[in-house]
Protein backbone atom coordinates (compact mmCIF):
# COMPACT_ATOMS: atom_id res chain seq x y z
CA UNK A 1 0.00 0.00 0.00
CA UNK A 2 1.28 3.25 -0.83
CA UNK A 3 2.28 5.89 1.89
CA UNK A 4 2.82 9.85 2.04
CA UNK A 5 5.65 11.49 3.86
CA UNK A 6 5.38 15.26 5.12
CA UNK A 7 8.18 16.05 6.47
CA UNK A 8 7.86 19.33 7.84
CA UNK A 9 4.70 19.92 9.97
CA UNK A 10 5.10 23.33 10.32
CA UNK A 11 6.98 25.98 7.90
CA UNK A 12 7.18 30.03 9.02
CA UNK A 13 8.26 32.05 6.50
CA UNK A 14 7.97 36.11 5.73
CA UNK A 15 5.53 37.79 3.01
CA UNK A 16 6.99 37.69 -0.61
CA UNK A 17 9.68 35.30 -0.40
CA UNK A 18 9.94 31.84 -1.18
CA UNK A 19 8.38 28.88 -0.15
CA UNK A 20 8.86 24.62 -0.84
CA UNK A 21 6.52 22.47 1.24
CA UNK A 22 8.02 18.75 0.97
CA UNK A 23 6.33 15.71 0.28
CA UNK A 24 7.48 12.15 -0.37
CA UNK A 25 5.56 9.05 -1.73
CA UNK A 26 6.59 5.03 -1.11
CA UNK A 27 7.63 3.91 -4.53
CA UNK A 28 4.45 2.17 -7.13
CA UNK A 29 4.86 1.37 -10.53
CA UNK A 30 2.17 4.80 -11.53
CA UNK A 31 0.46 6.99 -9.48
CA UNK A 32 -1.72 10.43 -9.31
CA UNK A 33 -0.15 13.01 -6.62
CA UNK A 34 -2.30 15.73 -5.77
CA UNK A 35 -1.68 18.59 -2.90
CA UNK A 36 -4.87 20.26 -1.51
CA UNK A 37 -4.81 23.17 0.58
CA UNK A 38 -7.27 23.67 4.04
CA UNK A 39 -8.05 27.43 4.56
CA UNK A 40 -8.54 28.08 8.32
CA UNK A 41 -12.41 26.85 9.08
CA UNK A 42 -12.84 25.58 5.37
CA UNK A 43 -12.72 22.46 3.88
CA UNK A 44 -10.39 21.07 1.61
CA UNK A 45 -9.50 22.43 -1.70
CA UNK A 46 -7.83 20.84 -4.46
CA UNK A 47 -4.47 22.95 -5.60
CA UNK A 48 -3.16 20.96 -8.05
CA UNK A 49 -2.41 16.92 -9.70
CA UNK A 50 -0.15 15.42 -11.52
CA UNK A 51 -1.49 12.59 -13.45
CA UNK A 52 0.74 12.24 -16.48
CA UNK A 53 2.78 14.06 -18.98
CA UNK A 54 4.88 17.34 -18.25
CA UNK A 55 5.96 16.62 -14.47
CA UNK A 56 5.91 20.34 -13.56
CA UNK A 57 2.48 20.94 -12.73
CA UNK A 58 1.00 24.38 -11.97
CA UNK A 59 -2.08 24.90 -10.06
CA UNK A 60 -4.04 28.19 -8.58
CA UNK A 61 -2.57 30.86 -6.57
CA UNK A 62 0.50 30.69 -8.17
CA UNK A 63 1.93 27.35 -6.80
CA UNK A 64 3.58 24.70 -8.67
CA UNK A 65 4.68 21.17 -8.01
CA UNK A 66 7.26 18.93 -9.72
CA UNK A 67 6.51 15.41 -9.86
CA UNK A 68 10.31 13.40 -9.51
CA UNK A 69 10.05 9.93 -10.14
CA UNK A 70 13.51 8.75 -9.33
CA UNK A 71 13.25 10.41 -5.70
CA UNK A 72 9.67 9.47 -5.52
CA UNK A 73 9.12 13.26 -4.66
CA UNK A 74 6.40 15.75 -5.09
CA UNK A 75 7.18 19.07 -3.65
CA UNK A 76 5.04 21.91 -3.82
CA UNK A 77 6.41 25.60 -4.28
CA UNK A 78 6.10 29.03 -4.78
CA UNK A 79 8.25 32.14 -5.83
CA UNK A 80 6.59 34.52 -3.35
CA UNK A 81 4.26 34.27 -0.72
CA UNK A 82 1.60 35.94 0.46
CA UNK A 83 -0.23 36.59 3.84
CA UNK A 84 -3.48 34.82 2.26
CA UNK A 85 -1.35 31.54 1.57
CA UNK A 86 -1.25 31.00 5.21
CA UNK A 87 -2.77 27.95 5.44
CA UNK A 88 -2.76 23.60 5.91
CA UNK A 89 -1.46 21.89 2.83
CA UNK A 90 -2.24 18.17 2.25
CA UNK A 91 0.06 16.25 -0.55
CA UNK A 92 -1.98 13.16 -1.47
CA UNK A 93 -1.23 9.73 -3.34
CA UNK A 94 -3.52 7.61 -5.16
CA UNK A 95 -3.49 4.26 -3.95
CA UNK A 96 -4.48 1.32 -7.03
CA UNK A 97 -4.91 -1.25 -4.65
CA UNK A 98 -7.33 -0.04 -2.53
CA UNK A 99 -8.49 2.54 -5.14
CA UNK A 100 -8.32 5.18 -2.55
CA UNK A 101 -6.39 8.73 -1.56
CA UNK A 102 -3.46 7.99 0.67
CA UNK A 103 -3.20 11.42 2.79
CA UNK A 104 0.23 13.09 4.15
CA UNK A 105 -0.42 14.56 7.85
CA UNK A 106 0.00 18.04 6.83
CA UNK A 107 1.84 21.20 6.69
CA UNK A 108 1.25 24.50 8.12
CA UNK A 109 2.30 27.10 6.59
CA UNK A 110 2.25 30.48 8.23
CA UNK A 111 3.36 33.49 6.54
CA UNK A 112 4.35 36.39 8.59
CA UNK A 113 4.43 40.32 7.45
CA UNK B 1 -24.76 27.07 -4.02
CA UNK B 2 -21.94 24.50 -2.34
CA UNK B 3 -21.52 20.99 -4.26
CA UNK B 4 -20.87 19.12 -0.99
CA UNK B 5 -22.95 20.05 1.82
CA UNK B 6 -22.37 18.62 5.54
CA UNK B 7 -25.33 19.48 8.23
CA UNK B 8 -24.41 19.99 11.37
CA UNK B 9 -21.47 22.22 10.75
CA UNK B 10 -20.65 22.07 14.39
CA UNK B 11 -21.89 20.01 17.07
CA UNK B 12 -21.17 19.80 21.03
CA UNK B 13 -22.57 16.53 22.49
CA UNK B 14 -22.32 14.32 26.00
CA UNK B 15 -20.59 11.02 25.98
CA UNK B 16 -23.02 8.19 25.02
CA UNK B 17 -25.09 10.27 22.73
CA UNK B 18 -26.25 9.05 19.41
CA UNK B 19 -24.90 11.56 16.62
CA UNK B 20 -25.61 11.33 12.99
CA UNK B 21 -23.36 13.46 10.52
CA UNK B 22 -25.17 14.21 7.39
CA UNK B 23 -23.58 14.64 3.87
CA UNK B 24 -24.99 15.46 0.76
CA UNK B 25 -23.72 16.12 -3.08
CA UNK B 26 -24.65 17.58 -6.02
CA UNK B 27 -21.91 16.72 -8.00
CA UNK B 28 -23.42 12.99 -9.32
CA UNK B 29 -20.61 11.53 -7.88
CA UNK B 30 -21.22 7.71 -7.41
CA UNK B 31 -17.93 8.04 -4.90
CA UNK B 32 -18.55 9.32 -1.13
CA UNK B 33 -15.80 9.65 1.93
CA UNK B 34 -15.97 9.99 5.36
CA UNK B 35 -13.06 11.54 6.93
CA UNK B 36 -11.49 12.43 10.32
CA UNK B 37 -9.14 15.11 11.03
CA UNK B 38 -7.41 15.30 14.17
CA UNK B 39 -3.81 17.98 14.47
CA UNK B 40 -0.97 16.14 13.16
CA UNK B 41 -2.74 13.19 12.23
CA UNK B 42 -3.94 14.82 8.67
CA UNK B 43 -6.73 13.07 7.24
CA UNK B 44 -7.75 9.47 8.66
CA UNK B 45 -10.97 7.58 6.16
CA UNK B 46 -13.28 6.01 8.54
CA UNK B 47 -15.96 4.49 5.86
CA UNK B 48 -16.24 5.07 1.52
CA UNK B 49 -18.81 3.99 -0.40
CA UNK B 50 -18.05 3.43 -4.23
CA UNK B 51 -22.04 2.83 -4.96
CA UNK B 52 -25.11 2.65 -3.44
CA UNK B 53 -25.18 -0.89 -2.57
CA UNK B 54 -21.18 -0.78 -1.93
CA UNK B 55 -19.87 0.15 1.59
CA UNK B 56 -16.75 -0.30 3.13
CA UNK B 57 -14.73 0.61 5.83
CA UNK B 58 -11.96 2.55 6.45
CA UNK B 59 -8.76 2.66 8.48
CA UNK B 60 -10.33 3.80 12.10
CA UNK B 61 -14.19 2.80 11.39
CA UNK B 62 -14.56 1.37 15.17
CA UNK B 63 -17.32 3.29 16.77
CA UNK B 64 -18.96 4.44 13.45
CA UNK B 65 -21.28 3.62 11.39
CA UNK B 66 -22.67 4.39 7.78
CA UNK B 67 -25.97 5.07 5.34
CA UNK B 68 -26.06 5.65 1.85
CA UNK B 69 -29.41 6.17 1.44
CA UNK B 70 -29.12 7.64 -2.48
CA UNK B 71 -26.71 8.19 -4.93
CA UNK B 72 -26.73 11.90 -2.99
CA UNK B 73 -26.72 11.41 0.64
CA UNK B 74 -24.48 9.24 2.28
CA UNK B 75 -24.47 10.03 6.86
CA UNK B 76 -22.32 9.04 9.46
CA UNK B 77 -22.90 8.11 12.60
CA UNK B 78 -21.25 7.80 16.36
CA UNK B 79 -23.35 5.24 17.76
CA UNK B 80 -22.16 6.16 21.78
CA UNK B 81 -20.01 8.85 21.37
CA UNK B 82 -16.93 9.45 23.42
CA UNK B 83 -14.44 11.92 23.80
CA UNK B 84 -11.81 11.01 21.74
CA UNK B 85 -14.18 10.96 18.55
CA UNK B 86 -13.74 15.24 19.51
CA UNK B 87 -12.58 15.70 15.74
CA UNK B 88 -13.24 17.39 12.38
CA UNK B 89 -14.98 15.30 10.07
CA UNK B 90 -15.35 15.80 6.06
CA UNK B 91 -17.14 14.31 3.57
CA UNK B 92 -16.20 14.07 0.18
CA UNK B 93 -16.80 12.51 -3.33
CA UNK B 94 -15.37 11.38 -5.99
CA UNK B 95 -15.98 10.18 -9.85
CA UNK B 96 -16.19 6.76 -10.80
CA UNK B 97 -14.91 7.59 -15.17
CA UNK B 98 -11.45 9.58 -15.34
CA UNK B 99 -9.80 11.21 -12.33
CA UNK B 100 -11.29 8.47 -9.41
CA UNK B 101 -8.67 9.55 -7.00
CA UNK B 102 -9.77 14.00 -7.16
CA UNK B 103 -12.15 14.04 -4.26
CA UNK B 104 -14.08 17.09 -3.44
CA UNK B 105 -14.94 18.20 0.03
CA UNK B 106 -17.79 19.67 2.21
CA UNK B 107 -16.99 22.46 4.60
CA UNK B 108 -16.64 19.72 7.43
CA UNK B 109 -18.53 19.07 10.63
CA UNK B 110 -16.70 20.19 14.15
CA UNK B 111 -17.81 17.33 16.77
CA UNK B 112 -17.11 18.07 20.49
CA UNK B 113 -17.84 15.31 22.49
CA UNK B 114 -17.80 16.48 26.47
Amino acid sequence: AQSVTQLDSQVPVFEEAPVELRCNYSSSVSVYLFWYVQYPNQGLQLLLKYLSGSTLVKGINGFEAEFNKSQTSFHLRKPSVHISDTAEYFCAVSDSDTDKLIFGTGTRLQVFP
Amino acid sequence: DADVTQTPRNRITKTGKRIMLECSQTKGHDRMYWYRQDPGLGLRLIYYSFDVKDINKGEISDGYSVSRQAQAKFSLSLESAIPNQTALYFCATSDMGGTIYEQYFGPGTRLTVT
